[in-house]
């Protein structure tokens, strides 16, 4: 089954804790991307990744670190999570390179709901 | 001006209604444009693409102004398992291949 899988769903952390998010997906996509959705705000892009070790950042990237050294893993990082990433993220897979036009799917893992204390 | 513009809502309609959401967006480049929808917090997933030409899909029907810079998503013959966030989506392309959200419009269908 086709589908991007995050881990952990839920994680209530304090101030200043490293944490990382995992995500994986198994459609052998390019793009990736994690969101972050807030009420009245929408899905703000945090950052996202073209191909394997390329990376950039999106809109909201303060606070936060990702890699992408295999293309099925885009794992985001926060160093010294605070309240205000208080939040729920979603990462997001889709075709990239030469199979991508412009009506390509995007697809969204689970969610994770991370509370910051 | 935000991006991607949406009437939050909520949008309480009985079962069998028609409704209609519009979303406008300020980037005339625009190249691709998409409806969500998202239930109760759980993850996005595509409901339709929505074409220049329009498009139907069952009891929905998108359409495209790019003169205007709006699009709308119609729903006929409301079912209680439409009840959900419905998400206006624009691909601005380019090198960056970049998705804007809107904030979603609440849609409640009552019995």
């Amino acid at each position: 089954e086709a589908q991007v899988t995050q881990n952990p769903r839920y994680l209530i952390t304090v101030t200043g804790k490293k944490l990382t998010v995992t995500c994986s997906q198994n459609m052998n996509h390019e793009y990736m991307s994690w969101y972050r959705q807030d009420p009245g705000l929408g899905l703000r892009q945090i950052y996202y990744s073209m191909n394997v070790e390329v990376t950039d950042k999106g809109d909201v990237p303060e606070g936060y670190k990702v890699s992408r050294k295999e293309k099925r893993n885009f794992p985001l990082i926060l160093e010294s999570p605070s309240p205000n990433q208080t939040s729920l993220y979603f990462c997001a897979s889709r075709k990239g390179g030469p199979e991508w036009t412009v009506n390509t799917e995007a697809f969204f893992g689970q969610g994770t709901r991370l509370t910051v204390v | 001006r935000k991006e991607v513009e949406q009437d939050p809502g909520p949008f309480n309609v009985p079962e069998g209604a028609t409704v209609a959401f519009n979303c406008t967006y300020s980037n005339s480049a625009s190249q691709s444009f998409f409806w969500y929808r998202q239930d109760c917090r759980k993850e996005p997933k595509l409901l339709m693409s929505v074409y220049s030409s329009g498009n139907e899909d069952g009891r929905f029907t998108a359409q495209l102004n790019r003169a205007s810079q709006y699009i709308s998503l119609l729903i006929r013959d409301s079912k209680l398992s439409d009840s959900a966030t419905y998400l206006c989506v624009v691909n601005y392309g380019g090198a960056t291949n970049k998705l804007i959200f809107g904030t979603g419009t609440l849609l409640a269908v009552q019995p």
